[in-house]
């Protein structure tokens, strides 16, 4: 009965390499967002989906590309991997479309290490 | 632009004791929302308060209470009877109508026994 679904937890990968991490959320939310949390424990949004729809595109490379196939889904795929890719990557959902009084809900976060 | 400060990057408090977490934020935004969340070591994301901006009566969920100044654009935690459980890392939050959520850097509690 799990909320907010990422596989896989942990990812180890070689520099240059593409890789996908999935979110799925059961809670029937319109909303998902990915989220990158640095070694600083920095915590930023990266992108935003409402019903399949890019909505929150933050200044981020164009090697990642996040991808909504239903409102229960936002993958994230990143292409070329670097090194500074390195970090811990949440997905959340949210009943969104009412002006962020909608809580967000994390999913357990996938830890990326690229070397 | 949406910011949030959190001036105590690492906090220490014995156990039953209350402890108090600061976060002062700014925003242009007549309408938004303020969160705390708890990262305990297992790095899970847990919304811990929430606060809409447009109530003046501080949010309370048990031992968890927030003292929202919206004039000085502060919103500190309040623990009360801290537990061993309750160390982790708590991230002051806010967001506007876009829905996105600005964190603040963190402060790193411990609970002392």
């Amino acid at each position: 009965d799990t909320a907010v679904s990422q596989t896989p937890k942990y990812l180890v990968t070689q520099m240059g390499n593409d890789k996908s991490i999935k979110c799925e959320q059961n809670l029937g939310h319109d909303t998902m967002y990915w989220y990158k949390q640095d070694s600083k424990k920095f915590l930023k949004i990266m992108f935003s989906y409402n019903n399949k729809e890019l909505i929150i595109n933050e200044t981020v490379p164009n090697r990642f590309s996040p991808k909504s196939p239903d409102k229960a889904h936002l993958n994230l795929h990143i292409n070329s991997l670097e090194l500074g890719d390195s970090a811990v990557y949440f997905c959340a959902s949210s009943q969104s479309g009412t002006s962020g009084r909608n809580t967000q809900y994390f999913g357990p976060g996938t830890r990326l290490t690229v070397l | 632009a949406q910011t949030v400060t959190q001036s105590q990057p690492e906090m220490s408090v014995q156990e039953a004791e209350t402890v108090t977490l600061s976060c002062t934020y700014d925003t242009s935004e007549s309408d938004y929302y303020l969160f705390w969340y708890k990262q305990p070591p297992s790095r899970q994301m847990i919304l811990v308060i929430r606060q809409e901006a447009y109530k003046q009566q501080n949010a309370t969920e048990n031992r968890f209470s927030v003292n929202f100044q919206k004039a000085a654009k502060s919103f500190s935690l309040k623990i009360s009877d801290s537990q061993l459980g309750d160390a982790a890392m708590y991230f002051c939050a806010s967001s506007n109508r876009d829905d996105k959520i600005i964190f603040g850097k963190g402060t790193r509690l411990h609970i002392l026994p």
